[in-house]
């Protein structure tokens, strides 16, 4: 399989669950994104990995926990979320050192209710 | 200074017109401008980029025109269909070097109808 692969594709959880995105990309490339999509927003990213180690973490809640325990996986934990965060959560990776773009997943839709 | 800012947030076009979304930017060393296009319940895909050193670049009915001067380049829809409904998204990002990546800085994103 090629490109980047997001599981699950949609997710209901309640405010108390603990639940995990992952993001899986066969591409080598080295750097991952998680991007959060809300509806009549634009894309917000969240957090980067370069080569395994986390580069950017924009302000984002502690109840968004990433991992990212090699260049071609990319986990987002979650836990005791608002139903604010419901939204299209899209993972990216690229290829670093090189100009180029990013290759998205699907995305998974997430429901908090 | 990292902003890029995108307009029309929508845009709706009849068949067989064309379709015009631009985007403005100020950080003088971005030196990569791609376009994303989005369908819905899918990921952003790239569809076509440009570098500064050319003022337009085409493929197929998609042609970005690139303004350096003025600090602007658009994506131009010629002879648009209902298939190009989407979302489209401008980005930019500075030249990434040995381990480094080049991040994106997106637009706001306009979302096309084209009526048949």
């Amino acid at each position: 399989e090629t490109g980047v692969t997001q599981t699950p594709r949609h997710l209901v959880m309640g405010m108390t669950n603990k639940k995990s995105l992952k993001c899986e990309q066969h591409l080598g490339h080295n750097a991952m994104y998680w991007y959060k999509q809300s509806a009549k927003k634009p894309l917000e990213l969240m957090f980067v990995y370069n080569f395994k180690e986390q580069t950017e973490n924009n302000s984002v809640p502690s109840r968004f926990s990433p991992e990212c325990p090699n260049s071609s996986h990319l986990f987002l934990h979650l836990h005791t979320l608002q139903p604010e965060d419901s939204a299209l959560y899209l993972c990216a990776s690229s290829q670093a050192g090189h100009r180029g773009g990013y290759t998205f997943g699907s995305g998974t839709r997430l429901t908090v209710v | 200074q990292q902003q890029v800012k995108q307009s029309p947030q929508s845009l709706i076009v009849q068949k067989g017109g064309i379709s015009i979304i631009n985007c403005a930017y100020e950080n003088t060393a971005f030196d990569y401008f791609p376009w994303y296009q989005q369908f819905p319940g899918k990921g952003p895909a790239l569809l076509i980029a440009i570098r500064p050193d050319v003022s337009e670049k085409k493929e197929g009915r998609f042609t970005i025109s690139f303004n350096k001067s003025a600090k602007q380049f658009s994506l131009h829809i010629m002879d648009s269909q209902p298939g190009d409904s989407a979302t489209y998204f401008c980005a930019a990002s500075q030249s990434a070097g040995g381990t480094s990546y080049g991040k994106l800085t997106f637009g706001q994103g306009t979302i096309l109808t084209v009526h048949p």
